[in-house]
């Protein structure tokens, strides 16, 4: 069974704190990796998405992607409240269509 | 320039009956995909369709459901006869076809089933 594992959290952290999440899944031959932000009653929203093994940087975010590691994770820097929603990793492994991790709950506090 | 657009967006259904939860894709996107969504658990994949075509459907339960995607009009998601375990948040996502874009998809805001 190929998985997309995350930390369900949820990950606390104050206003202003960088904020780190992490996924790993199970198929080596994943090319294609995204982010999603979910909040609360509401659909998945792309913020990332990374392909190449190294850092992606897109405003206060960015996405790390280890390929031989089998590990993509997202840091959010000066965290903010409105920030505070459940992170949804998705990779592409190998067929047409994504698979998502549970996701992690994150919550910044002012 | 409007997004991928779901209705309805809240249904309610008594065990037995039928649901129905439309779908129209991004303009310029042919590829649509169903998720479902139970309380506290992630994206599951249910059926990956083009036109006319289902192209994965790996995820779909044997019974009760059904997806189309005509040549004309909305992609559809049919669900027979109800059980209370089919309430969910039913989310369909487009991605453009072919390239880099594939794989990026773009959520609708999602079908609320309710079974009583």
């Amino acid at each position: 069974q190929k998985e997309v594992e995350q930390n369900s959290g949820p990950l606390s952290v104050p206003e202003g704190a960088i904020a780190s999440l992490n996924c790993t899944y199970s198929d080596r031959v994943s090319q294609s990796f995204f982010w999603y932000r979910q909040y609360s009653g509401k659909s998945p929203e792309l913020i990332m998405s990374i392909y190449s093994n190294g850092d992606k940087e897109d405003g206060r975010f960015t996405a790390q992607l280890n390929k031989a590691s089998q590990y993509v994770s997202l840091l959010i820097r000066d965290s903010q409240p409105s920030d505070s929603a459940t992170y949804l990793c998705a990779v592409n492994m190998g067929y047409s269509t994504l698979t998502f991790g549970k996701g992690t709950m994150l919550l910044v506090s002012p | 320039n409007a997004g991928v657009m779901q209705n309805p967006r809240h249904l309610v259904r008594r065990r037995g009956q039928e649901a129905r939860l439309r779908c129209s894709p991004m303009k310029g996107h042919s590829h649509v995909y169903w998720y479902r969504q139970l309380p506290e658990e992630g994206l599951k994949f249910m059926v990956y369709l083009q036109k006319e075509n289902i192209i994965d459907e790996s995820g779909m339960p044997k019974e009760r459901f059904s997806a189309e995607f005509p040549k004309e009009g909305p992609s559809i998601l049919r669900i027979q006869q109800v059980v209370r375990g089919d309430s969910a948040a039913y989310f369909c996502a487009s991605s453009p076809s072919g390239g880099s874009g594939a794989n990026v998809l773009t959520f609708g805001a999602g079908s609320r089933l309710t079974v009583l």
